[in-house]
C-alpha cells in the first residue's frame, strides 16, 4: 500500500516562498499510471486542487496558482515538491500530497496534510 | 465559490438512506464518467470512496453508490451509521484548463 507524507516549514512569512517535499513510500513514483499532486485545503473550506506531475515530468497546473506554483518529481528519491512564491496570509492552508489515477483522474491515496501558516 | 455545486448540509438517522448531489456542467461532470467522491473527517485527510461514478475501491463499504444524470452526480449512502458522519466532496475532470474540480463539500450529520 502506497504511503505520502509530506514535510516542509509549518510557518512561512508573507512574499517569501513556500516549499514542501512529499515522500512516497511502498511504490515507486516512476512506476506509471499515475500522477501526483498538491492539494490545499483553507481552514475550514473545501478541497482546492494546485498542480500534478507525471513521473516523466508533465506538469498541470491550476490556472489560478500558475504563475506562483513550481511542481517537482526527484524519482531517484521518490519525492515531489511543491513551491509556491509570493505567499500571502491567503495561501495559509492545510496542504496534502496525493495520488492521482492517470487512467479516470481520482485521488486514491493522500498524505495525512501538513498546515502551512503565513504570517510574519 | 466551487466549480461544482454540493448541499451544505445533509442529515438522516442511523439506518436511512442519504442522497447526496454534485452539479457541474457539460464540461465536467456531464461529459466525463470521472466523477470521485471523498470522505473526510475532522482533522484527517480525504479518503476515496467512489471512482469513476460508480466504482468503490477495495475496503469501502458496498452501503455506498454513485450514480450520474446528465450534469448531476450522486453519492448516496444507506443504511447510515454514526461513523459516516463526515465532510464529502465531489471530484471531476473537465475539459477547462483547470483539469480537475471540487465540490464545496457537504457536511453529513447523523442525528
Amino acid at each position: 500500500q502506497v504511503q505520502l507524507q509530506e514535510s516542509g516549514p509549518g510557518l512561512v512569512k508573507p512574499s517569501q516562498t513556500l516549499s514542501l517535499t512529499c515522500t512516497v513510500s511502498g511504490g515507486s513514483i516512476s512506476s506509471g499510471g499515475h500522477y501526483w499532486s498538491w492539494i490545499r485545503q483553507h481552514p475550514g473550506k473545501a478541497l482546492e486542487w494546485i498542480a500534478y506531475i507525471y513521473y516523466s515530468g508533465g506538469t498541470y497546473y491550476s490556472p489560478s496558482l500558475k504563475s506562483r506554483v513550481t511542481i517537482s518529481v526527484d524519482t531517484s528519491i521518490n519525492q515531489f515538491s511543491l513551491k509556491l512564491s509570493s505567499v500571502t496570509a491567503a495561501d495559509t492552508a492545510v496542504y496534502y500530497c496525493a495520488r492521482g489515477a492517470a487512467a479516470a483522474y481520482y485521488f486514491d491515496s493522500w498524505g495525512q496534510g501538513t498546515l502551512v501558516t503565513v504570517s510574519s | 465559490q466551487s466549480a461544482l455545486t454540493q448541499p451544505a448540509s445533509v442529515s438522516g438517522s442511523p439506518g436511512q438512506s442519504i442522497t447526496i448531489s454534485c452539479t457541474g456542467t457539460s464540461s465536467d461532470v456531464g461529459a466525463y464518467n470521472y466523477v470521485s467522491w471523498y470522505q473526510q473527517h475532522p482533522g484527517k485527510a480525504p479518503k476515496l470512496m467512489i471512482y469513476a461514478v460508480s466504482n468503490r475501491p477495495s475496503g469501502v463499504s458496498s452501503r455506498f453508490s454513485g450514480s450520474k444524470s446528465d450534469n448531476t452526480a450522486s453519492l448516496t449512502i444507506s443504511g447510515l451509521q454514526a461513523e459516516d458522519e463526515a465532510d464529502y466532496y465531489c471530484n471531476s475532470y473537465t475539459s477547462r484548463d483547470i483539469h480537475v474540480v471540487f465540490g464545496g463539500g457537504t457536511k453529513l450529520t447523523v442525528l
